[in-house]
């Protein structure tokens, strides 16, 4: 069973400040790591890939990737209420069937004015 | 790029009729694509995976003569609810594979069909 665990929030932060989520797999042989954005009513977003240890920086988003710990962040710096949607994260196993990704339930994030 | 669309967006149909949902991706050509389902409030349910020129993988539970998936090109795949009921009102989703740097492959998800069955 490959498990992705998410804080299904919701988290709250103000208009400014640094949204943080987390991800945890269960799978150590996991390859590549995905954060996709939803809004309300709207399909997945691709936000962010990562596939090395270390940081990965795109514009306000920053991905964490962890795999002896096997956990994958996302940080958000500077939050804006258009920011306020459920973010996924998703993994892909080295060797998974036609490069399916395995979905996290989500963490709902709420940037208040 | 990695552009995907999905025809149509929302449907409403009458019990016991047939429905065909288009995915394509515009701008790559997509080994593979992924058709999902999600309830309101709900996480994402892989349907089934389909790749090009083969037969569609469907995941246990998901009824592969009710789910009819066609993935007829590179760039086109279709899924056909058949004999549609209340229940299988739902937010349909496909997603297409795009082969990355390294054969680290990303999915990019079509905008979504909203069934609803009266």
């Amino acid at each position: 069973q490959k498990e992705v665990e998410q804080n299904s929030g919701p988290l709250s932060v103000p208009e400014g400040a640094i949204a943080s989520l987390n991800c945890t797999y269960s799978d150590r042989v996991s390859q590549s790591f995905f954060w996709y954005r939803q809004y309300s009513g709207k399909s997945p977003e691709l936000i962010m890939s990562i596939y090395s240890n270390g940081d990965k920086e795109d514009g306000r988003f920053t991905a964490q990737l962890n795999k002896a710990s096997q956990y994958v962040s996302l940080l958000i710096r500077d939050s804006q209420p258009s920011d306020s949607a459920t973010y996924l994260c998703a993994v892909k196993v080295r060797g998974s069937t036609l490069g399916r990704l395995y979905f996290g339930r989500g963490t709902q994030l709420t940037v208040w004015p | 790029g990695a552009v995907v669309s999905q025809h149509p967006s929302r449907v409403i149909c009458k019990s016991g009729t047939s429905v065909k949902i288009e995915c394509r991706s515009l701008d790559f050509q997509a080994t593979t694509m992924f058709w999902y389902r999600q309830f309101p409030k709900k996480s994402l349910m892989l349907m089934a995976t389909s790749n090009e020129g083969s037969k569609a993988t469907y995941e246990q539970g998901v009824e592969k003569d009710k789910f009819l998936i066609n993935h007829a090109s590179l760039t086109l795949s279709t899924l056909t609810v058949t004999s549609a009921h209340p229940e299988d009102s739902s937010f349909y989703i496909c997603s297409a594979r795009a082969a990355g740097r390294d054969g680290m492959a990303e999915q990019f998800f079509g905008p979504g069909t909203r069934l609803t069955v009266l």
